[in-house]
C-alpha cells in the first residue's frame, strides 16, 4: 500500500491559510486519499476524503493534481483552535489490513496569535 | 447521537497486573477498531472487528493482549500481564465497514504501566 511523507511540523498565524502537503508517490489507482485531524488526549477526528481533483467540506479543501502522487490539505483562515497534529492516509476506500490504516507520524501544524 | 464510548479513561497498573478496556461504539457502525498510540506517534492498529468477527489482527501482540466482541456492539480489549512497554493511549473508533477511512475515534484511554 502507498506510504506517505508529510513535514513533521508547520508553524502559521491566526486568519491565513494554511497548505499541509502530503507526497505519496506509489499510489493505486483504487485508492483513496484522506485526512484526520487529532487534539491533544482526543481521538483523531476524521476531516476530508477525496480521490482526485478538488474536494471541499465546511473545514477544509483537499487539492489532488491529475498524476495522484501528492495531495494538499487546506484550511481557510485559521484560529488558534486548529493547532493539531494533521494526518495523511492513502488506501483502498473499502479495504484495509494493517498497512492500511496507518497513521504515521503526522503533521504538527502550530498556529499562533 | 452518541460518539463511541470508552472506558477508563485513565488506568494505572503494576507491569504484570492484568487490565482491560472497554468500548463501545456508535449504533449502526459494524467495523470497531482498537489502536494504540505511543507518545509523539500515530495510532497503530491492533485488531479490526466486522460485526464479531476479527478480520484483521496482524499487529495484535497475541501472547498477552486479547480482544473480544461477542455480540458485534461493544468490545474488550485485554492485556495480561502488562509490561512498562504498554504504557501508551488506547483508542477504539468505529466506522460502517464500507467506509473504513471515515472512522469516529473515541477519547481513548491513556495507561501506564510502572
Amino acid at each position: 500500500l502507498a506510504k506517505t511523507t508529510q513535514p513533521i511540523s508547520m508553524d502559521s498565524y491566526e486568519g491565513q491559510e494554511v497548505n499541509i502537503t502530503c507526497s505519496h508517490n506509489n499510489i493505486a489507482t483504487n485508492d483513496y486519499i484522506t485526512w484526520y485531524q487529532q487534539f491533544p488526549s482526543q481521538g483523531p477526528r476524521f476531516i476530508i476524503q477525496g480521490y482526485k481533483t478538488k474536494v471541499t467540506n465546511e473545514v477544509a479543501s483537499l487539492f489532488i493534481p491529475a498524476d495522484r502522487k501528492s495531495s494538499t490539505l487546506s484550511l481557510p483562515r485559521v484560529s488558534l483552535s486548529d493547532t493539531a497534529v494533521y494526518y495523511c492516509l492513502v488506501g483502498p476506500y473499502y479495504f484495509g489490513g494493517a498497512d492500511g490504516l496507518t497513521f504515521g507520524k503526522g503533521t504538527h501544524l502550530i498556529i499562533q496569535p | 447521537e452518541a460518539g463511541v464510548v470508552q472506558s477508563p479513561r485513565y488506568k494505572i497498573i503494576e507491569k504484570k497486573q492484568p487490565v482491560a478496556f472497554w468500548c463501545n461504539p456508535i449504533s449502526g457502525h459494524n467495523t470497531l477498531y482498537w489502536y494504540r498510540q505511543n507518545l509523539g506517534q500515530g495510532p497503530e492498529l491492533l485488531i479490526r472487528y466486522e460485526n464479531e468477527e476479527a478480520v484483521d489482527d496482524s499487529q495484535l501482540p497475541k501472547d498477552r493482549f486479547s480482544a473480544e466482541r461477542l455480540k458485534g456492539v461493544d468490545s474488550t480489549l485485554k492485556i495480561q500481564p502488562a509490561e512498562l512497554g504498554d504504557s501508551a493511549v488506547y483508542l477504539c473508533a468505529s466506522s460502517f465497514s464500507d467506509r473504513i477511512y471515515e472512522q469516529y475515534f473515541g477519547p481513548g484511554t491513556r495507561l501506564t504501566v510502572t
